[in-house]
Parts: structure tokens; sequence; C-alpha cells
């Protein structure tokens, strides 16, 4: 079955410029979680979902980051007015809803590769 | 907020030797400790997870320990081979109840490499 797809896979961009990320989750997983990876470090948090709210974005680094999830299935992450720092691996992952007791597996896309020039 | 710390950072064995990755965590209150492998341009792949209600988990080739009073995990995979090779990675959450939402944070990964 089809898993987590994220476009583009890789983007390059100049500092200063606008960026959209886009995650596909699997079909009918209502929770949906960003993470960046930079290089030779594990994933870390940024921001989660439950259906079309962001339910903790406790992770994004600063206000030129953010993310949306109008419809409860495909979510968008914007970075304004991007730094070199901004490189990384973003990834996505989606889950189903866990029930009482019960935590529910992330599945994670391939990752979009963002380089800022 | 939680840390995570994980050894080694490299690893190499021989095929069909043992391998035992280790991690420390930080916040008591942490609940679920999964473990991932990640290959080369592809997103991390849950192998094998704990709650903190349990000491212990296998899975053929696979274990997960974890000794919550010295609030470390370890990972132990047995006859290792050539495609166990990645990277492994080791976190920590604590999932409320009733959400199943884990924030999970990681360790700095483990590269594992099996000789043929």
């Amino acid at each position: 079955g089809a898993g987590v797809s994220q476009t583009p896979s890789n983007k390059v961009t100049e500092k200063g410029k606008y960026v959209e990320l886009r995650c596909d989750p699997i079909s009918g997983h209502t929770a949906l979680y960003w993470y960046r990876q930079s290089l030779g470090q594990g994933p870390e948090f940024l921001i989660y979902f439950q259906g079309t709210g962001a339910a903790d974005d406790s992770g994004l680094p600063n206000d030129r980051f953010f993310a949306v999830r109008p419809e409860g299935s495909v979510s968008t992450l914007k970075i304004q007015r991007t730094e070199r720092g901004d490189s990384a691996v973003y990834l996505c992952a989606s889950s189903s809803r866990g029930g009482r007791e019960a935590v529910n597996e992330q599945f994670f896309g391939p990752g979009t590769r963002l380089t800022v020039l | 907020g939680e840390n995570v710390e994980q050894h080694p950072s490299t690893l190499s064995v021989q095929e069909g030797d043992s391998a035992v990755i280790k991690c420390t965590y930080s916040d008591s209150a942490s609940n679920y400790f999964p473990w991932y492998k990640q290959e080369l341009g592809k997103g991390p792949q849950l192998i094998i997870d704990i709650r903190s209600n349990v000491g212990e988990k296998k899975d053929q080739r696979i274990a997960v320990t974890l000794n919550k009073t010295a609030k470390h995990f370890s990972l132990h995979i047995t006859e290792t081979q050539p495609e166990d090779s990645a990277v492994y990675f080791c976190a920590a959450s604590m999932v409320p109840m009733n959400t199943g939402f884990q924030k999970l944070v990681f360790g700095t990964g483990t590269r594992l490499l099996v000789s043929p």
C-alpha cells in the first residue's frame, strides 16, 4: 500500500526565499508530525497535528516556520525568509489515533532535503 | 525537557555477531521507547518498541530491555546480517493516555556496519 509521500524530494533555494514542503500522509491517518533532521543527528520534533488542528507546535524554532493541514489530510510546512541554518532533511510522519493505552506506530516519509545557499 | 543520549556512535561487527546499542533518558515521566532503523535516503522505520510497564521485549533477532530505575534502555541484535547495516535511533516520549500523541525525542544515532 501507499506510504507517506513527501514532495519535493530535494529543494535548493537562496537565502531569504520562501519555501513550501508538502506531506501526503497514509490515507485515514489522523495524526501527522513534522520533524527536522540535521546531518548526523536524530530527527527533531517540530509540530503535531490531530486532524486539522495543530495540537502541539512547541518544536517550531521561530515564527518563520508555519504548518497547515486545512482538510485533515495533506500538510504543508512553510518556511519564510530562509536561512542557511534551515538546511536539513524535513521528515513527515503519520499515525492512526491512539486509543486508550494504545501507542500507534509513526510511519515516516522519505523526507525533503532542503538546501539554503 | 527530555534528553536522550545514545552510544556508541558507530559500531562495526562481523556477520553473525551480536550488536548492542545503549540509550539513556532524563525524564522519569517518559513511558514509551521506540527504536528506529534508517537506511540511506529513507525515513526512519520502527523496528521495535517498549512501554515502561515492561522490562524486556523480543521480536525474532531483535530485543529491547528497559531499566526504569537507571533510566536506560538497550537494543540487542543477534546473528547480525549485512542487511542490518543502517543507522539506528532510540527515542523516548511521554505518551498521554487516550491520545497516543508521541512527542518523540531521538538520540543521535548509531551507525551499524555488519561485514560479511
